[in-house]
């Protein structure tokens, strides 16, 4: 059965930092891999998406990932952080001939001024 | 361009109560539709999923039922409901394995009381 681990419950960073958020998942094939972002009451919101091809992918917001095949990752990056940025971020993959998403426990960003 | 809705956004509803939410995609046929629940601080519950008109799958036993009466209509319904049915509840569709995507409703805050 797949599945995804965000280690990181909550990360906090300054504005202006860099940041990286980790996803593990846990499946054979490369599966289709995906970041998701959460604002308080909202639902969710698609930031990237990988299939194949090059590993790292671009996404709105300013926000990139790269996948690993050989660490099973998939972390989200972002080069300086706003504070709007503040959110759950939630990493999710689906696998072999399945169309259900399997979604992390998602790490809650917190930005401080 | 796909759009989807889901309503109401907020719900409260005394124990024993009924239960009926709505989603709605529109600008898509055939999709794959998905009702997910998010608890306090933690991550997404699949509850249900339909590749199709009256095709449901239940991934968790429990107080709630869905339906697919539409081809782009989705409802999660209780008879009864229980404190623990309190959440956010959270509609879904995909196309193609999730080619593009999994694109969510804004959500529904149910409270129990």
């Amino acid at each position: 059965a797949q599945s995804v681990t965000q280690p990181d419950i909550h990360i906090t960073v300054s504005e202006g930092a860099s940041l990286e958020l980790r996803c593990n998942y846990s499946y054979g094939a490369t599966p289709y891999l995906f970041w998701y972002v959460q604002s308080p009451g909202q639902g969710l919101q698609l930031l990237l998406k990988y299939f194949s091809g090059d590993t790292l992918v671009q996404g709105i917001k300013g926000f990139e990932a790269e996948f690993k095949r050989s660490q099973s990752s998939f972390n989200l990056r972002k080069p300086s952080v706003h504070w709007s940025d503040a959110a759950e971020y939630f990493c999710a993959v689906v696998s072999g001939g399945s169309y259900i998403p399997t979604f992390g426990r998602g790490t809650s960003l917190i930005v401080h001024p | 361009s796909q759009t989807i809705h889901q309503w109401p956004a907020t719900l409260v509803q005394p124990v024993g109560s009924p239960l009926s939410l709505e989603c709605t995609v529109e600008g898509t046929s055939n999709p794959n539709l998905y009702w997910y629940r998010q608890a306090a601080g933690r991550g997404l519950q699949l509850l249900f999923y339909s590749v199709g008109i009256g095709q449901i799958s239940s991934e968790v036993p429990q107080n709630l039922s869905a339906s697919r009466p539409q081809d782009r209509q989705f409802i999660l319904s209780s008879k009864k409901l229980l404190l623990s049915d309190s959440g956010f509840y959270l509609c879904a569709w995909s196309r193609d394995r999730g080619r593009y995507g999994y694109t969510f409703g804004s959500g529904t805050r149910l409270t129990v009381v």
